[in-house]
């Protein structure tokens, strides 16, 4: 039962345009959400999260949105850079559920190429 | 401040063996949580602690165990090792059990042959 799904594994877009990489989970407990970008053979690094407070978090060229009631959240890249060219990992923990605390579930992640 | 590190970063082991596994958090953090990247399952949750206590364990099997100490750091063991536990071993601390934010380690490549 994979309760965090990214369904497009992969992305590809221009230079300067919008990259919008989606999730969508099923787990109604899960109350914070977070984005990683990962290159291989590293570690994942962290990018932006969200609590379910929320519905929108910006970070300079990165924006969160998170849409409770459909459960789905995007992340929205802006302009986008051969540099953001990696695997994108959506997460989502359950804070407040006790046998959840520090517990990540991931979603199989989306390949991005942005073309020069 | 230091990221999270891991040693060691590759590691080649035969089936039946035990390994090891090291985890540094950043300094301040008080939770360490492990995590386990393979192609076919992708991140999946092994465990986490926090206060040298094990908080919670992902579904792996009795033979993947860790501790922490009490400066923080973490180590996790697999023992008779099998040829499915290849797999890249991530490490990742926060500030406090269930804070939110956890950052990662780059990993210790793990084969087993």
């Amino acid at each position: 039962d994979q309760q965090v799904k990214q369904n497009s594994p992969s992305l590809s877009v221009q230079e300067g345009r919008i990259s919008i990489l989606n999730c969508d989970y099923t787990n109604s407990m899960f109350d914070y959400f977070l984005w990683y970008k990962k290159y291989p053979a590293e570690g994942p690094t962290f990018l932006i999260s969200i609590s379910s407070i929320k519905d929108k978090n910006e970070d300079g060229r990165f924006t969160v949105f998170l849409n409770k009631s459909a459960k789905h959240l995007s992340l929205h890249i802006v302009p986008s850079q051969p540099g953001d060219s990696a695997v994108y990992f959506c997460a989502a923990s359950a804070r407040r559920g006790s046998s959840n605390t520090g517990k990540l579930i991931f979603g199989q992640g989306t390949t991005l190429q942005v073309k020069p | 401040k230091a990221g999270v590190t891991q040693t060691p970063r590759y590691l080649i082991k035969t089936r039946g063996q035990q390994v090891t596994l090291s985890c540094s958090p950043i300094s301040g953090h008080r939770s360490v949580s492990w995590y386990q990247q393979t192609p076919g399952q992708g991140l999946q949750f092994l465990f986490e602690y926090f206060s040298e206590t094990q908080r919670n364990k992902g579904n792996f099997p009795g033979r993947f165990s860790g501790r922490q100490f009490s400066n923080s750091r973490s180590e996790m063991n697999v023992s008779t090792l099998e040829l499915g536990d290849s797999a890249l071993y991530l490490c990742a601390s926060s500030w406090a059990s269930g804070s939110g934010e956890q950052y990662f380690g780059p990993g210790t490549r793990l084969t087993v042959t």
